[in-house]
């Protein structure tokens, strides 16, 4: 089982409140990443890490951000939650290219902005 | 954003029932295409990852096959168990970044 965790699992808030959603992997991988999914959707990237330092935003625009200071902390905020970020979002890292990048993943945070 | 389909959408099999599914790609800049399984309150788990073009995978009853020229891949469970029950993921990956995209799924239900 994959060394992946993220915190909380379900969180509940109101509109205009910040929210960190946490996530720590062990394995010493180098590239993480953070995906949303909407209800009935597919997984969308929002943002990207190669290592400590580097973010990328993703595929999908959103408008949370991340920051990458440790190797195994990758916590996505958002400054001001509002309804329409009620979502899934889920964790990932992976080791290196040459294996066809296999990613791993964490169980999920279910934010629900009321 | 690069469009990956899987079909069906969703599936409702008896237990012993061998089983299979689609994902389509596009065929350009390909570097690796992956499934998941996802169950329900977990993680998703990593099943295959293919990266030549007539690979064909096997893990315990399922496995997969891989066609990178036409732009489609085939998941086949045999003799599907309850414990089968999740939503199988397809991932497409170029060789243009890190990023998966990511079909829908396909939700299978293995009822006894």
């Amino acid at each position: 089982e994959a060394d992946i965790y993220q915190t909380p699992r379900y969180l509940v808030i109101g509109t205009g409140k910040k929210i960190t959603l946490e996530c720590s992997q062990t394995m010493g991988h180098d590239k993480m990443y953070w995906y949303q999914q909407d209800p009935g959707m597919e997984l969308h990237l929002i943002h990207y890490s190669y290592g400590v330092n580097s973010t990328e935003k993703g595929d999908l625009s959103s408008e949370s951000t991340v920051s990458r200071i440790r190797t195994e902390h990758f916590p996505l905020t958002l400054e001001s939650a509002r309804p329409s970020h009620t979502s899934q979002y889920l964790c990932a890292s992976s080791e290196y290219l040459g294996t066809g990048n296999e990613q791993y993943f964490g169980p999920g945070t279910r934010l629900t902005v009321t | 954003i690069l469009n990956v389909e899987q079909s069906p959408q969703s599936l409702h099999v008896q237990e012993g029932d061998s089983t299979n599914f689609t994902c389509s790609f596009p065929s350009s800049n390909f570097y690796a295409l992956h499934w998941y399984r996802w169950e329900t309150a977990k993680s998703p788990e990593a099943l295959f990852v293919m990266t030549l073009n007539g690979d064909e995978k096997k893990k315990g009853r399922i496995s997969a096959t891989l066609n990178t020229k036409e732009g489609y891949s085939y998941l086949y469970i045999k003799g599907s168990q309850p414990e089968d029950s999740a939503t199988y993921l397809c991932a497409f990956h170029t060789n243009s970044g890190y990023a998966l995209n990511f079909g829908k799924g396909t939700s299978l239900l293995v009822t006894p």
